[in-house]
């Protein structure tokens, strides 16, 4: 099965909160990462975190991580409906930086 | 942030031909490159890992005479899918890597590549 896991699909009223949640099994990623698609395109870097904090704030995203449970989530504060696109969680192995083990991804549906 | 660019965006091809795919970073010296394949609706599949000047690393299951790496120099790396079959067809993604900073890889646009 896959390293890093996440729901396949959320649908979300425009203006409400989005949560998106991740597991992992690598305990020793240093960094993990949630990246944007949009169909068609690259990935975007939206946040990451490093291991040793438990939430990190951007804007509207936050970012929380249980290191114990391994369990990364990002919320959308205010969802629009220009955050309708795929996100994806990845970790970043210690000895292996910059090669990025990615979740399956997650769709989000932004509904006026 | 810095800027990865992959062209083409899309291609198509005639099985049995080859096809060369560009990853340059644009304002920053890549010292490794990733190459990653995209299935509809999966997940990005970590296919290599490119140094500049030395061979390329490739995933088990990846074979290395079908998928040419050479990133010969810091800005630029190409994989080459070689007598490319339909069941190539996927997108394909890079990123690079600057420095030994760990916290971004920064991704190209990716290429849509289909094979007929």
């Amino acid at each position: 099965g896959e390293d890093v896991e996440q729901s396949l699909f959320l649908s979300v009223r425009e203006g409400d909160s989005s949560v998106i949640n991740c597991t992992y099994t690598d305990s020793s990623s240093t960094y993990l990462y949630w990246y944007k698609q949009e169909p068609g395109a690259g990935l975007q870097l939206l946040t990451y975190i490093f291991s040793n904090m438990d939430m990190k704030q951007d804007q509207r995203l936050t970012v929380l991580l249980n290191k114990k449970d391994k369990h990364l989530s990002l919320r959308i504060a205010d969802t629009q409906t220009g955050d309708s696109a795929i996100y994806f969680c990845a970790e970043s192995p210690s000895d292996s930086w910059g090669k990025l083990q990615f979740g399956a991804g997650t769709q989000v549906v932004v509904t006026p | 942030g810095a800027v990865v660019s992959q062209h083409p965006s899309w291609v198509i091809c005639k099985s049995g031909t080859s096809v060369k795919i560009e990853c340059r970073s644009l304002d920053f010296q890549a010292t490794t490159m990733f190459w990653y394949r995209q299935f509809p609706k999966q997940s990005l599949m970590l296919m290599a890992t490119s140094n500049e000047g030395s061979k390329a690393t490739y995933e088990q299951g990846v074979e290395k005479d079908k998928f040419l790496i050479n990133h010969a120099s810091l800005t630029l790396s190409t994989l080459t899918v070689t007598s490319a079959h339909p069941e190539d067809s996927s997108f394909y993604i890079c990123s690079a890597t600057q420095g030994t900073s760990n916290t971004e890889a920064f991704f190209g646009q990716g290429t849509r590549l289909t094979v007929v």
